[in-house]
């Protein structure tokens, strides 16, 4: 199995901060890695897919880079709607697999 | 516009059956493009993929959980559904069905979940 590690578990930032979450797969996983967010009582929402795709609808203030076991998001200037739970997610193997997610709080 | 609709007992007894349907509305369960998925969230933590199906019947599941876990799928009702059976208070969570879209990479196809339903809580108590 592949296993998904973020960090960090959580932080604190303000309006108008650069944020960056880090996703570190277990093994190489290319550029297969998804990024969700998530917001309370909500289901996720699609953010970037094939580590740097941005889906259709999703402001361009969110990037995702990386290859093998390494991946970031990184949300340019952090505004208001944008404090959530975010999880990446491998889709290499035919078992996908989620990291435990990042917390993104206000400051 | 594609919607997702989880449905079934939010209330399990444990060692029993979990049982839910996902019905798609505003598009074909038998695109080619496309499989479907269970992801299920416990109560204040993560995401855990349960398994997905394609339209013909292909099936993949969590190692952790495929001794357990049977997905279907009726394309005459477009619909698919997950059978969790011997269910205990660990398997008490939000359960959510989505669409996994199959999209053509350089060398292998890439898979992301880009429609969900809302989820629907399960608890799993006597």
């Amino acid at each position: 199995d592949i296993q998904m590690t973020q960090s960090p578990s959580s932080l604190s930032a303000s309006v108008g901060d650069r944020v960056t979450i880090t996703c570190r797969a277990s093994q190489s996983i290319s550029s297969y890695l998804n990024w969700y967010q998530q917001k309370p009582g909500k289901a996720p929402k699609l953010l970037i897919y094939a580590a740097s795709s941005l889906q259709s609808g999703v402001p361009s203030r969110f990037s995702g880079s990386g290859s093998g076991t390494d991946f970031t998001l990184t949300i340019s200037s952090l505004q208001p709607e944008d404090f959530a739970t975010y999880y990446c997610q491998q889709s290499y193997s035919t078992s996908s697999s989620f990291g435990q997610g990042t917390k993104v709080e206000i400051k | 516009q594609l919607q997702l609709q989880e449905s079934g007992p939010g209330l399990v007894k444990p060692s029993e059956t979990l049982s839910l349907t996902c019905t798609v509305s505003g598009g074909s369960i038998s695109s080619s493009s496309y499989y479907w998925g269970w992801i299920r969230q416990p109560p204040g933590k993560g995401l855990e993929w349960i398994g997905s199906i394609y339209y013909s019947g292909s099936t993949y599941y969590n190692p952790s959980l495929k001794s357990r876990v049977t997905i279907s799928v009726d394309t005459s009702k477009n619909q698919f559904s997950l059978k969790l059976s011997s269910v205990t208070a660990a398997d008490t969570a939000v359960y959510y069905c989505a669409r996994r879209v199959k999209t053509a990479g350089i060398y292998y196809y890439y898979y992301y979940m880009d429609v969900w339903g809302k989820g629907t809580t399960v608890t799993v108590s006597s």
